[in-house]
């Protein structure tokens, strides 16, 4: 069965440290990758998305996400985080041969200033 | 240009009740997916709609159905509510398969 795993549920991190969130997906065939991020009191926005191609993406907000087929990861990062960064990052996969997407539990994260 | 929009915001219902939630997709999209969302937890899939049909369906019992119109506007009906069904349901479009999907800001179904 296809699934998702965020490493990290909770993290803290002060402003202008670097950001990695992990993510790692179980599935056999083909898949389109996504990062989605919901700001407080906001609905779900796609940060970036992985279809073909260069394995490095990058999405909005200076975030950027590389996709290592070998480790079925697709982690998250961002060289310098800002307090308006705050907000819960979700990772969800949808295989090729599916209309679904699978997410992860999803990673809260807090900047403090 | 509208996003998603969902109504209601928020309900509460008791237990054995039936409920229908509704969802209008953003402009220029053709497909509507419903998904559940616990507390603490990411989305789960329920269904996806297009063309006026169920597409595909996640693992959740017949007592969740849906409709799709033909304006692509979608409705989300769960019969026989359990306590369990208390969660943030949210609507998202696309145009096409395994195109990114734009979420609405969700229903907050609440079961007592």
């Amino acid at each position: 069965a296809q699934s998702v795993s965020q490493h990290n549920h909770h993290v803290i991190l002060s402003e202008a440290a670097s950001l990695e969130l992990g993510c790692n997906y179980s599935y056999g065939g083909t898949v389109n990758l996504f990062w989605y991020v919901q700001y407080p009191g906001q609905h779900l926005q796609l940060l970036l998305k992985y279809f073909s191609g260069d394995p490095l993406v990058k999405g909005i907000k200076g975030f950027e996400a590389e996709f290592i087929k070998s480790k079925f990861s697709f982690n998250l990062r961002k060289p310098s985080v800002q307090w308006s960064d705050t907000a819960e990052y979700f990772c969800a996969v949808m295989g090729d041969s599916n209309y679904q997407l699978i997410w992860g539990a999803g990673t809260k994260l807090i900047i403090k200033p | 240009d509208a996003g998603v929009t969902q109504s209601p915001t928020h309900l509460i219902k008791t237990r054995g009740q039936q409920v229908t939630l509704r969802c209008s997709p953003k402009s220029g999209h053709d497909t509507v997916s419903w998904y559940q969302q616990a507390l603490g937890q990411g989305p789960q899939f329920i269904f996806q709609y297009y063309e006026e049909e169920e597409r595909q369906r996640g693992n959740f019992p017949d007592r969740f159905s849906g409709h799709q119109f033909p304006n692509y506007s979608s409705e989300l009906n769960v019969n026989a509510l359990l306590l369990g069904d208390s969660a943030l349901y949210l609507c998202a479009s696309s145009l096409g398969v395994g195109q990114p999907q734009h979420f609405g800001d969700g229903t907050r179904l609440s079961i007592l």
